[in-house]
C-alpha cells in the first residue's frame, strides 16, 4: 500500500538557518505529492504540492522537488523565520498526479514539529 | 468563501454515549473526506464521499462509525457507544473535481472519559 516517511523530529533552529525535512513515500502509479502545515492552535493547511516527477512546488519561501528515481519530496527553505515554528506533513493522494485529475485519499507522514528561535 | 467548517470544535463524552458530529464543506466542492489524528500522529483517512455517495471506507471505521451525506452537501460522522480509544481529533476536508488539493476544517478534539 501507499506509505509516506518524515524524518524524526523536533527539528529546532535559529532565526535564518536552512531547514530541510525529508520525506520519501511508497506508492503505485503517480501519486501527487503535498507538504500542509499546522500552525499552533490553526488546522491544516496546503502549504505547497507537485504532481509529476520532477516538478517543484513552493510557496512562502519553502521549496519540495518531486523526486521520482529516489521517492522522495524533501522540504526545504533557506532562511527560517520564528514564524515559522509547526508542524509540517508530508503527503501523497492515491491517484492522479501526471497531469490528470487526483480525487483520492491522502496518506500522510507522521509530521515533523519545527521550532525556530530568535 | 467561508472554507471548511465543522461543529462542534471540541466534544466531552462519557464511554457509551453517541456523538455526531458535522462537515460543511465549501458550497462548490463535491468532494468530500474524514480522516482522524491522533496525538504526534498524522491524519489517517477514514472515509470519501463523492456528492452523497460514499465511495470509500476505511478498515479503521468499524461498526459503530457511520458518516452520511445527504444531498451532497453537509456530511455527518456519528460515533455510536463511544470508547477511550475513539479520543481524537475528527478532521474533515472537501476539493472540487478539478484538483487534488484538499482543504481542511479546524477539526473535533473529541475526548472520551
Amino acid at each position: 500500500g501507499n506509505s509516506v516517511t518524515q524524518m524524526e523530529g523536533p527539528v529546532t533552529l535559529s532565526e535564518e538557518a536552512f531547514l530541510t525535512i525529508n520525506c520519501t513515500y511508497t506508492a503505485t502509479g503517480y501519486p501527487s505529492l503535498f507538504w500542509y502545515v499546522q500552525y499552533p492552535g490553526e488546522g491544516l493547511q496546503l502549504l505547497l504540492k507537485a504532481t509529476k516527477a520532477d516538478d517543484k512546488g513552493s510557496n512562502k519561501g519553502f521549496e519540495a522537488t518531486y523526486r521520482k528515481e529516489t521517492t522522495s519530496f524533501h522540504l526545504e527553505k533557506g532562511s527560517v523565520q520564528v514564524s515559522d515554528s509547526a508542524v509540517y506533513f508530508c503527503a501523497l493522494s492515491a491517484l492522479g498526479g501526471a497531469g490528470g485529475t487526483s480525487y483520492g485519499k491522502l496518506t500522510f507522514g507522521q509530521g515533523t514539529i519545527l521550532t525556530v528561535h530568535p | 468563501d467561508t472554507g471548511v467548517s465543522q461543529d462542534p470544535r471540541h466534544k466531552i463524552t462519557k464511554r457509551g454515549q453517541n456523538v455526531t458530529f458535522r462537515c460543511d464543506p465549501i458550497s462548490e466542492h463535491n468532494r468530500l473526506y474524514w480522516y482522524r489524528q491522533t496525538l504526534g500522529q498524522g491524519p489517517e483517512f477514514l472515509t470519501y464521499f463523492q456528492n452523497e455517495a460514499q465511495l470509500e471506507k476505511s478498515r479503521l471505521l468499524s461498526d459503530r462509525f457511520s458518516a452520511e451525506r445527504p444531498k451532497g452537501s453537509f456530511s455527518t460522522l456519528e460515533i455510536q457507544r463511544t470508547e477511550q480509544g475513539d479520543s481524537a481529533m475528527y478532521l474533515c476536508a472537501s476539493s472540487s473535481p478539478y484538483t487534488d488539493t484538499q482543504y481542511f476544517g479546524p477539526g473535533t478534539r473529541l475526548t472520551v472519559l
